[in-house]
């Protein structure tokens, strides 16, 4: 079957790095996405990765391994404002999106 | 309207009755989507549709009915609710082939 995993909870404190890791299992593979979703929002897209490696786009950063079916989000310098969930997906050989359930991020002072 | 628009906002619906969810976009995206989110289980494809006049049943169809007229309009139709299909409700449209999605704000159903 197909499925994704990410941790439930991460806490984090103001000014730090953390890393949200995602685990897939898919059907063929077009490409994993991540977005971020604000309490009682909608989601809106981060980033995609197709290749192996990393792509970083400002303080946000995202890495795939395709051999190892895994990702993760980077966030750097981590703000007040970056505490919500961030969803991970990998689209599979239908270009259908697998949805992970979402790692809630809780920024302290 | 800049980008997707859902209505309404939020509802509450008796048991059995039909409800139907709009949204409109002005992207003219081809492709259009419907998802439901509940706690814990992330966002469940519902309907979607590639192409006006053609739709394609997700993962989680049953109860569900959706249109594709034209570009712009996709709405979603419950027949007859459930208390089961109180959730929030998640319009998005893409490019085809691509997952880039542009959410609407939600929908909030709560069926009693």
């Amino acid at each position: 079957g197909q499925n994704i995993d990410q941790p439930t909870e991460m806490t984090a404190t103001e000014g730090a790095i953390v890393q949200i890791n995602c685990t897939y299992q898919t059907s063929g593979f077009n490409g994993l996405f991540w977005y971020q979703q604000h309490a009682g929002e909608a989601p809106t897209f981060l980033s995609y990765n197709v290749l192996d490696g990393l792509e970083e786009k400002g303080r946000f950063s995202s890495f795939l391994s395709r051999s190892k079916g895994y990702s993760y989000l980077l966030l750097k310098e981590l703000q007040m404002k970056d505490s919500a969930s961030y969803l991970c997906a990998a689209m599979d050989s239908n270009y259908q999106l697998i949805w992970g359930a979402g790692t809630k991020l809780i920024i302290k002072p | 309207i800049a980008g997707i628009t859902q209505a309404p906002t939020s509802q509450i619906l008796a048991a059995g009755r039909r409800m139907t969810l709009r949204c409109t976009q002005d992207m003219r995206h081809n492709a259009m989507y419907w998802y439901r989110q509940d706690l814990g289980l992330g966002l469940r494809l519902i309907h979607y549709s590639n192409t006006a006049g053609t739709t394609g049943k997700g993962e989680v169809p049953d109860g569900y009915s959706v249109s594709r007229a034209n570009t712009d309009d996709f709405p979603l139709t419950l027949a007859s609710a459930v208390p089961s299909q109180t959730s929030v409700y998640f319009c998005a449209s893409s490019e085809v082939n691509t997952g880039e999605l542009f959410f609407g704000e939600g929908s909030r159903l709560t069926v009693l």
